[in-house]
This record gives structure tokens, C-alpha cells and sequence, in this order.
């Protein structure tokens, strides 16, 4: 089963907004990814935070992570039209062996 | 670096038969990992292999199995297909090491009829 949800399930922003999602889980943790995924393509790994870690940059993507409300947030700045895409969070559980869980995700329509 | 490399892309088969899928990691990446991609369950995780030995499972029946090569190339299999066994099915590629990110490959789309 999934292990937790996302918000919103669909996001529709301009050019150059900013877009949030919310992702929220259900056990402890060794550290929350982000995925993005292309027209039922494969995943592309974003960025990864651990459970020790509060806050993380990649370029246009900030990531907080609120282990004490199981929570976590990706912020893309500036939005582009290339950004189009399904956005997922997935938790690699503590003492589990290379076994992602997986959000229900995000879809973000970036309009020009 | 080569990427991942699922095989085939696409993949139309009929109720009852059997289907084997392949991944081949990144060189070096000693740990495979397989997902179930549907639109109503989601990304699930169905099994991992790491240095020929399956280390972890998915909920799911008996008929998804694989299996993991010298090579770290992987198989999985699925037998007795049903109609609800469509869906993209992902491999991930890893170290092994646990703690880092996956690299996905681009997927294999089975469709039953």
C-alpha cells in the first residue's frame, strides 16, 4: 500500500509561478526522494533528503522535511512549461532494504 | 554512463499466458528493484535483488517472481496472466548500499487482453 498522500492531485500554474507539493507519510524514515515522471515514462530522481535534514536546494527545487509531523514540501521556483509533469514523493524506510513507498502524486500543468 | 535498459518498451499479451520482463542496471549498480506502475494502486513495490539474492517483497501473488543474474541483470517473471496485471512496470537501479537515490529505467507497458 502507498504510504502516504500527496496534495494537491493536480496543480495548474502560468509560466514563471512557483508550485508546491505536499506530501505526507505514515512511518519513520531514512530519507524522502523526489521523483518526477513524463507522460507514464520512467522516474527521474529530483532530490533526496534525510531524515536529519530540514531543508534542501537544487537549483529550482527547494525540499523541507518535517519528520515530527511525517510531512515533507517541494517548492519549484519559476515554473516552466518543461516542468509539466506527475511529481512524487517516495520514503526509503528505515530498515528496509531498498524498498521505496511511493505517493499517489502530484500532476503540475505549467501553462505558457 | 549507460542508463537503465528495460526490455521490451511495449508488450501485449493475452489472459493466462506468461510474460518475462528484463532490466539491466548501471554498470557497477550491484542492487535491481521492480515497481508496478496502475492508475488506480499506484507505484508498488514488488521485489529487490541484490547480488543474485532477492533481500526484499512486495505484497503481491506468487505468480510475480524474478530473479537476478552474475551480471546484476534482472528478470521478472509473471505467470498465469490476469487483466489487471496491465501496467508500466519499472526496474531501479541502485548500489545496493541503501541511502541514496534510484535511477529508473524507462519501463516496459504490458497490456493483457
Amino acid at each position: 500500500s502507498q504510504q502516504g498522500e500527496e496534495d494537491p492531485q493536480a496543480l495548474s500554474i502560468q509560466e514563471g509561478e512557483n508550485a508546491t507539493m505536499n506530501c505526507s507519510y505514515k512511518t519513520s524514515i531514512n530519507n524522502l526522494q523526489w521523483y518526477r515522471q513524463n507522460s507514464g515514462r520512467g522516474l527521474v530522481h529530483l532530490i533526496l533528503i534525510r531524515s536529519n535534514e530540514r531543508e534542501k536546494h537544487s537549483g529550482r527545487l527547494r525540499v523541507t522535511l518535517d519528520t515530527s509531523k511525517k510531512s515533507s514540501s517541494l517548492l519549484i521556483t519559476a515554473s516552466r512549461a518543461a516542468d509539466t509533469a506527475s511529481y512524487f514523493c517516495a520514503t526509503d524506510e528505515s530498515g528496509g532494504y531498498n524498498k521505496l513507498i511511493f505517493g499517489a502524486g502530484t500532476r503540475l500543468a505549467v501553462h505558457p | 554512463k549507460a542508463g537503465v535498459t528495460q526490455t521490451p518498451r511495449y508488450l501485449i499479451k493475452t489472459r493466462g499466458q506468461q510474460v518475462t520482463l528484463s532490466c539491466s542496471p548501471i554498470s557497477g549498480h550491484r542492487s535491481v528493484s521492480w515497481y508496478q506502475q496502475t492508475p488506480g494502486q499506484g507505484l508498488q513495490f514488488l521485489f529487490e535483488y541484490f547480488s543474485e539474492t532477492q533481500r526484499n517483497k512486495g505484497n503481491f501473488p506468487g505468480r510475480f517472481s524474478g530473479r537476478q543474474f552474475s551480471n546484476s541483470r534482472s528478470e521478472m517473471n509473471v505467470s498465469t496472466l490476469e487483466l489487471g496485471d496491465s501496467a508500466l512496470y519499472l526496474c531501479a537501479s541502485s548500489p545496493g548500499t541503501g541511502g541514496g537515490g534510484y535511477t529508473f529505467g524507462s519501463g516496459t507497458r504490458l497490456t493483457v487482453v
